[in-house]
């Protein structure tokens, strides 16, 4: 069955540190990957997506991906934290022909002034 | 009004009440949503609608009640739930299947006493 995990429920940073949120995920095919924020109290938000091509896809506010099949990972980076980008962060895989997103149980970003 | 939008953003209701949460989305979308967040659980798809019709139902109970009169709108009519139905009841709106992005709502928070 498809699956995907966040290893990291919390993950604590200081402003302006580097970041990587890493997300694996099980699917028997190529699968369509996401990943949405979602600040308290809110809907969650998409940040980037990976449909084909470029392994390395660019989304807002900074935050980018990387598509590695041999690893089946999907882990999203930003070189520079910002006290604003504290929220919760969620990994999700869709499949051909079905309208579901597996999403991962999240990690929460908590960033340090 | 853009994007998705639900009402009401909260709601206390006794365990004998009948509610209805409302979705709205402004996209042009032809599928929509319902997700329930509750804390420490990953989001849980509840139902999925593809122009109009119900396409998902994963294993709700039946005190909760979709419908989608058209492919803008869609409802959920809560009736004597329980205080573990208490969560965040997300809805959102895609293109289509396929992996599209899904577009989310801001959520209704949902408490019963």
């Amino acid at each position: 069955a498809q699956s995907v995990t966040q290893p990291d429920i919390h993950i604590t940073v200081s402003e302006g540190a580097s970041l990587e949120l890493r997300c694996n995920y099980s699917y028997g095919a190529t699968p369509y990957l996401f990943w949405y924020v979602q600040s308290p109290g809110q809907g969650l938000q998409l940040l980037l997506k990976y449909f084909s091509g470029d392994t390395l896809v660019q989304g807002i506010k900074g935050f980018e991906a990387e598509f590695k099949r041999s690893q089946s990972s999907f882990n999203l980076r930003k070189p520079s934290v910002h006290w604003s980008d504290a929220a919760e962060y969620f990994c999700a895989v869709g499949m051909d022909s079905s309208y579901k997103l597996i999403f991962g149980s999240g990690t929460r970003l908590l960033v340090r002034p | 009004e853009t994007g998705v939008t639900q009402t009401p953003r909260h709601l206390v209701m006794g365990m004998t009440n009948k509610k209805s949460l409302k979705c709205e989305q402004h996209l042009g979308h032809n599928a929509m949503y319902w997700y329930k967040q509750s804390a420490k659980k990953p989001l849980e798809l509840m139902f999925v609608y593809n122009f109009k019709e119900q396409t998902e139902n994963n294993s709700v109970p039946s005190r909760f009640s979709p419908e989608c009169p058209n492919s803008s709108h869609l409802f959920l009519h809560l009736h004597t739930l329980q205080p573990e139905d208490s969560a965040l009841y997300l809805c959102a709106s895609s293109q289509e299947a396929g992996g599209n992005e899904q577009f989310f709502g801001p959520g209704t928070r949902l408490t019963v006493l």
